[in-house]
């Protein structure tokens, strides 16, 4: 099983400052079939980025993703009041499929 | 626009059974994979299951082995979970999800 360990687990920032989540993988994800996913308090996750570094559809371009084999970011460049939220990372390219324990983003 | 729509949620005994579903639209539901995620509430999220497109290839966690069943119907652009042997550590948010998106959650609660 692959186990992605993210860190920090909490992000204090203000509005406007840039965003480094970082996602390892125990062991290489295949392809780089990593997904960063988005979760704001009562509401279903939202998908960011697919393959590392592919935004999804609608995603403003102030999200990207990075990264290969066992390293992954997920950069924000500006975050604005609408991005504090839980970000997760998921890998699926073995099973059982797995996800990161998650990052808090939360308003400095 | 994608949309995936759970049904099926609600409160069952332990030992019961509840069959989810999701219906899909705004893409090609066909050619994804799909999944099913839970959640318990306040804490992350977990796979459950997984199907290739065709609906050949069938895949779980260990804990809903022999006792979950993930089906889909491409003709009807649906996914199901079938869920027999119900758990109280079953009780989570189940999520249906692929490649464009997730929906929007149905709970299931498993208590006498």
């Amino acid at each position: 099983e692959i186990v992605l360990t993210q860190s920090p687990g909490t992000l204090s920032l203000s509005p406007g400052e840039r965003a480094t989540l970082s996602c390892r993988a125990s062991q290489s994800v295949s392809s780089s079939k990593l997904f960063w996913h988005q979760q704001k308090p009562g509401q279903a996750p939202r998908l960011l980025i697919y393959a590392a570094s592919s935004r999804a559809t609608g995603i403003p371009d102030r999200f990207s993703g990075s990264g290969s084999g066992t390293d992954f970011t997920l950069t924000i460049s500006r975050l604005e009041p609408e991005d504090f939220a839980m970000y997760y990372c998921h890998q699926y390219g073995s099973f059982p499929l797995t996800f990161g324990q998650g990052t808090k983003v939360e308003i400095k | 626009e994608v949309q995936l729509v759970e049904s099926g949620g609600g409160l069952v005994q332990p030992g019961g059974s509840l069959r989810l579903s999701c219906a899909a639209s705004g893409f090609t539901f066909s050619d994804q994979w799909m999944i099913w995620v839970r959640q318990v509430p306040g804490k992350g999220l977990e796979w459950v299951a997984s199907v290739n497109p065709d609906g050949s290839g069938k895949y779980y966690v260990d804990s809903v082995k022999g006792r979950f069943t993930i089906s889909r119907d491409n003709g009807k652009n649906s996914l199901y979970l079938q869920m027999d042997s119900l758990r109280a550590e079953d009780t989570a948010v189940y999520y249906c999800a692929g490649a464009k998106g997730w929906g929007q959650g149905t709970l299931v609660t498993v208590s006498s």
